[in-house]
């Protein structure tokens, strides 16, 4: 599996965007970019995924730059809920589904 | 709520003993994958199973083993117990086996206490 790259911790004030960051310089053409995040005494849960072009849902966005060997996990207002550790993961097309996870990116939210 | 249920949530047992753990995943979801969170290891994952077979293998220890049934529930058995199996178990589950584009969901896991 590609390897992805990302720093071990960020804060961010309440109510201000967050960009978390992650590198990922050997990423294949067929890699979807996958975004999961753990809350404190929870199981992991889905945020959001893309390939090539930039995604938006409910919960955040995701910014992909053009040579693909990085992206931007976008949360427009932190709130105190979104204190998560988050994990970038790439996932090959036709490979088996399962997720290798890295240690994450933690995120602390100051009220 | 994920739509995913694991039980017990917690388990205290001591080592030597045999355990096992049980998940329900998301109605219609047809994949079921097992993690183990440990402190020094992180979220690993350890077996796949999708519509009662076998589909992918991490690192589980042989002392380990799982099975889906016909209802697609799954059971996570771990046996001759050792200190270091203290752990976080997750189980997630997904609507396919392959590709890459189908979201995992976690049930709230079982943490298991090895004394």
């Amino acid at each position: 599996d590609a390897k992805t790259t990302q720093p071990n911790s960020m804060e961010s004030n309440e109510e201000e965007p967050v960009h978390l960051p992650c590198n990922h310089s050997t990423i294949s053409g067929t890699d979807y970019i996958h975004w999961y995040r753990q809350l404190p005494s929870q199981g992991p849960e889905y945020v959001i995924h893309g390939l090539t072009s930039n995604v938006n849902n409910r919960m955040a966005s995701l910014a992909i730059a053009e040579d693909r060997k990085s992206s931007t996990l976008i949360l427009h207002r932190a709130t105190l809920r979104d204190a998560a550790v988050y994990y970038c993961i790439l996932r090959r097309t036709g490979a088996n589904s399962k997720l290798t996870f890295g240690k994450g990116i933690t995120l602390s939210v100051r009220p | 709520d994920s739509g995913v249920t694991q039980t017990p949530k917690h388990l205290i047992t001591a080592t030597g003993q045999r355990v096992t753990l049980r998940c329900s995943p998301r109605s219609g979801d047809l994949s079921v994958y097992w993690y183990q969170q440990s402190l020094d290891q992180g979220l690993q994952f350890l077996i796949q199973y999708y519509n009662g077979e076998e589909r992918a293998k991490g690192n589980i220890l042989e002392r380990f083993s799982a099975q889906q049934f016909p209802d697609l529930h799954s059971e996570l058995n771990l046996s001759s117990l050792e200190l270091g199996d203290s752990a976080l178990y997750f189980c997630a589950s997904s609507v396919g086996s392959e590709g890459a584009t189908y979201e995992q969901y976690f049930g709230p896991g079982t943490r298991l206490t090895v004394t």
